[in-house]
């Protein structure tokens, strides 16, 4: 199956620094690189996502990229915010019925 | 519209007892899957189900039965719980063909 490995395990930044997070995956054939925020105690949710037809994609103050070539998708976030400290998800999905998740980024945004 | 629902929040069982979890969800979606979260392992797919009367594995099914009757609900089976099941499950839902999932609050569920 597919394997997505992600990186950094853990993050600090300063209020209004960038954040970026990386994930490779190994099997070619992923279309689908969705991205999960998950706060304490709550379940994941969907913050942005990518298709492999597409090679960036943004909205607001996060940004996706995709190289398909190198298998690897990297997460963006401008301007943190203390709001956005939280442990972040990559995913990549073939058929988009089975998702294989990273190891998860806790991210914390220092005021 | 309370989106996916999963019952019990915390449940702790012994060795060898057996028990479901609860998940539903008011979106009519088509599609809902299980997932088991475990420290530094992320988030890893036991079943999904594409429509009532339709589930497969996913990449941890052993120890978990799954069965999909209507559209709304999607139970999760632990038949003979053991330790290695302690984690927090969470369902998800989305519309097929889509990709958002939609994650229910999780249940935490610890084998003793």
């Amino acid at each position: 199956g597919e394997n997505v490995e992600q990186h950094p395990s853990t993050l600090s930044v300063q209020e209004g620094d960038s954040a970026v997070i990386k994930c490779t995956y190994s099997d070619s054939a992923s279309n689908y690189f969705p991205w999960y925020k998950q706060e304490l105690g709550k379940g994941p949710q969907l913050i942005i996502d990518i298709r492999s037809n597409v090679g960036e994609k943004k909205d607001q103050r996060i940004a996706v990229t995709l190289n398909k070539t190198a298998k690897h998708f990297s997460l963006h976030i401008t301007e943190t915010q203390p709001e956005d400290s939280a442990v972040y998800f990559c995913a990549a999905s073939i058929t988009g019925n089975q998702f294989y998740f990273g190891t998860g980024t806790s991210l914390t945004v220092i005021p | 519209n309370a989106g996916v629902t999963q019952t019990p929040k915390f449940q702790v069982l012994k060795t060898g007892q057996s028990m479901t979890l609860q998940c539903a969800q008011d979106m009519n979606h088509e599609y809902m899957s299980w997932y088991r979260q475990d420290p530094g392992m992320g988030l890893r797919l036991i079943h999904y189900s594409v429509g009532a009367g339709i589930t497969d594995q996913g990449e941890v099914p052993n120890g978990y039965n799954v069965s999909r009757s209507t559209t709304e609900d999607f139970p999760l089976r632990l038949l003979s719980a053991a330790p290695s099941q302690t984690s927090v499950y969470f369902c998800a839902s989305r519309y097929t063909g889509k990709g958002e999932q939609y994650f229910g609050p999780g249940t935490r569920l610890t084998v003793t």
